[in-house]
């Protein structure tokens, strides 16, 4: 009850594309729901983070789009370019709680 | 942007050797936290700290690991009896309030011979 599920495992689109990262839980006590960006040899950063009662949010060319009753999460990545190449997380914590669950990440090639 | 510093950023050693990693979170967050990575898979969570205390810990975190507040600026993870699955990167995280945003250290690479 305490995973998050993530696809795909890697994704490849072309410079100025729509990629789109899923994510998926089970446990309803969670209530903040973040994606990190990581590129090699460098720890996970904040990229945009969403919490239950809001359908979407958006920053710049990155959207959250939030699904409750599903149970689903997913990010878009707009206009996407070539330094957006990295990994990709999700991640669930529990209410206060300190806990974050991640996903299993997705790799985003953008090709020029 | 503040940072969360890990020193060192590599280390290597035998497997049965004691290994502590280390840590200075954000000077004015109150909660830190050490996660794992090993190679090409999910981030992990390990321990969370607070008011000088372990408030979470996952399975992971058994009797070989320790943290530690040693002073007013460092957060440590010592592992007494590193094995091999103990390979990994480590990564320090310090947040300012509980469940609020996680600010991540560049990691340290373990690897366990």
């Amino acid at each position: 009850q305490q995973q998050v599920k993530q696809s795909p495992q890697s994704l490849i689109v072309q410079k100025g594309g729509i990629p789109i990262i899923n994510c998926a839980y089970e446990n309803t006590a969670f209530d903040y729901f973040p994606w990190y960006q990581q590129f090699p040899g460098k720890g996970p950063a904040l990229l945009i983070a969403i919490r239950p009662d809001v359908s979407e949010k958006k920053e710049g060319r990155f959207t959250i789009s939030f699904n409750k009753s599903a149970k689903q999460f997913s990010l878009h990545i707009m206009d996407s370019q070539p330094g957006d190449s990295a990994t990709y997380f999700c991640a669930a914590n529990l209410i206060q709680g300190q806990n974050f669950v991640f996903g299993p990440g997705t790799r985003l090639s953008v090709l020029p | 942007e503040p940072e969360v510093t890990q020193t060192p950023s590599h280390q290597v050693t035998q497997m049965g050797q004691e290994v502590i990693l280390r840590c200075v979170p954000i000077s004015n967050h109150l909660y830190f936290y050490w996660y794992r990575q090993i190679l090409g898979q999910k981030v992990e969570f390990l321990v969370s700290f607070y008011n000088n205390e372990i408030s979470e810990k996952s399975e992971i975190f058994d009797d070989q690991f320790s943290v530690e507040r040693p002073d007013g600026s460092n957060f440590t993870l010592k592992i007494r009896s590193t094995k091999l699955e103990d390979s990994a990167m480590y990564f320090c995280a310090s947040s300012e309030a509980p469940g609020g945003k996680l600010f991540f250290g560049s990691g340290t690479q373990l690897s366990v011979l």
